[in-house]
């Protein structure tokens, strides 16, 4: 199947530095998301980006869906401890199939 | 408010005892899925369906059944789960079958003794 490139696959930062994460693909995607998994809870929904060049922002959160529809990338400003927890992507991919491909997750440490 | 429920948080069951997970939501959404992650993993698509029409994903083990009794439950069925069926198991919806968002649920921890 469709192969999302995620990277990097773990991060340790210290409190109040900014992080950044990207998936690719040699695919091209119409849609990018971004969740954010706690330990033993559920992907929540962080930002859906819907157009190639998009750049949507939630709070601290900024992500941009790529010119070429092959990746996006996520950025964290001024980290905390809450962020911890594992960020995938996911992208749906053109045409008729409807069904979400996920990167491998990055995996995110906040050293206080 | 929580608005994918899944019950329970935690499974466990003995090696070929099946087991039943189960998923509600009160968003009335017409698609319903049902992933597994194991650990450091990401979710892995094992069936879903767009109303009652249930789609099976190739790879996903005979082992693994579901029903879709009405819009709000969808239940996952393993019938004789082995050491390999540990995970967790995500249930997530979607409101029709051209969105591309999918809502979780907080998933069920399983594990096989």
């Amino acid at each position: 199947g469709q192969q999302l490139n995620q990277s990097p696959q773990s991060m340790f930062i210290q409190e109040g530095e900014d992080v950044s994460m990207n998936c690719t693909s040699s695919s091209i995607f119409n849609t990018w998301l971004w969740y954010k998994q706690d330990p033993g809870e559920g992907p929540v929904l962080l930002i859906a980006l819907y157009k190639a060049g998009e750049l949507t922002s939630n709070g601290r959160l900024t992500a941009q869906f790529g010119i070429t529809r092959k990746d996006s990338f996520l950025n964290i400003s001024a980290s905390i401890p809450s962020d911890v927890g594992i960020y995938f992507c996911a992208g749906q991919l053109g045409g008729s199939a409807r069904q979400l491909t996920f990167g491998s997750g990055t995996q995110l440490t906040v050293l206080p | 408010d929580a608005m994918v429920i899944q019950n329970p948080r935690y499974q466990v069951t003995q090696f070929g005892k099946p087991v039943t997970l189960s998923c509600s939501q009160t968003l009335n959404h017409n698609v319903m899925y049902w992933y597994q992650q194991k650990s450091s993993q990401a979710p892995k698509l094992l069936f879903h369906y767009y109303d009652k029409d249930f789609n099976n994903e190739a790879d996903t083990p005979d082992n693994f059944q579901s029903r879709r009794p009405n819009t709000s439950f969808c239940f996952l069925d393993i019938r004789s789960p082995g050491l390999g069926d540990a995970a967790m198991y995500l249930c997530a919806t979607s409101p029709w079958k051209g969105q591309t968002i999918q809502y979780f649920g907080a998933g069920t921890r399983l594990s096989v003794l």
